[in-house]
């Protein structure tokens, strides 16, 4: 399996919601990404995780909150969001975190914050 | 702060024209540079990285230290070509530093 996957593909939730994103991969990859990105502009590193550790977080405000359960899953929570949070938010791995490694990215989950 | 340029945003070119999309960085070393395609309702995927100095679908990409850039090229644009393009170099700690993308869109 070479795919990132990423459920759901769209998810509509208001701003007292508790929801969650979840990614997968079966590649082997050691270094595992959140993005958010907004229509015509380039993904925005949110966190990184290395070995299933945080290694990166962007300064993202606490109504995200990641987790790396194992080395093949990567769930991102959302808790009380604002509207200026709809945004694709991508999920993305890659062998380990050596700056010449290709990242593989998922189809993005869809997300509308009402 | 390093820093990728893609100085244009539109590109609009008829199909069978020469294509260039522009792309320069700031790092003074050393660079991992890419350029990754985000076809429309498809996943951003990788389309070449200059270590690997391989053609593919007809582009290639040079890096050019003395210029600090990286265009990509290809002789002939075809229709399914249209797509966002990014510019992306690889940091250490796994950050990609990203350009602001450019749209092709190719005519028929």
């Amino acid at each position: 399996d070479t795919e990132v996957t990423q459920t759901p593909k769209h998810l509509v939730m208001g701003m007292t919601n508790k929801k969650s994103l979840k990614c997968e991969q079966h590649m082997g990859h050691r270094a595992m990404y959140w993005y958010k990105q907004k229509a015509k502009k380039p993904p925005e590193l949110m966190f990184v995780y290395s070995y299933e550790k945080l290694s990166i977080n962007e300064s993202v405000p606490s109504r995200f909150s990641p987790e790396c359960p194992n080395s093949s899953l990567l769930n991102l929570h959302l808790h009380a969001l604002q509207p200026e949070d709809s945004a694709l938010y991508l999920c993305a791995s890659s062998q380990d975190l050596r700056s010449y490694n290709e990242q593989f990215f998922g189809p993005g989950t869809r997300l509308t914050v009402l | 702060a390093q820093r990728v340029t893609q100085p244009e945003k539109l590109l609009s070119v008829f199909k069978g024209a020469p294509v260039e999309l522009k792309c320069n960085y700031s790092y003074s070393g050393s660079p991992e540079l890419f350029w990754y395609v985000q076809y429309s309702r498809q996943r951003l995927q990788l389309l070449l990285r200059h270590i690997s100095r391989e053609s593919i679908k007809g582009f290639t990409a040079d890096l050019n230290k003395g210029e600090t850039s990286f265009h990509l090229k290809k002789p002939f644009a075809q229709e399914e070509d249209s797509a966002m393009y990014y510019c992306a170099q690889g940091n250490q700690g796994g950050k990609l530093i990203f350009g602001q993308g450019t749209e092709l869109s190719v005519k028929p």
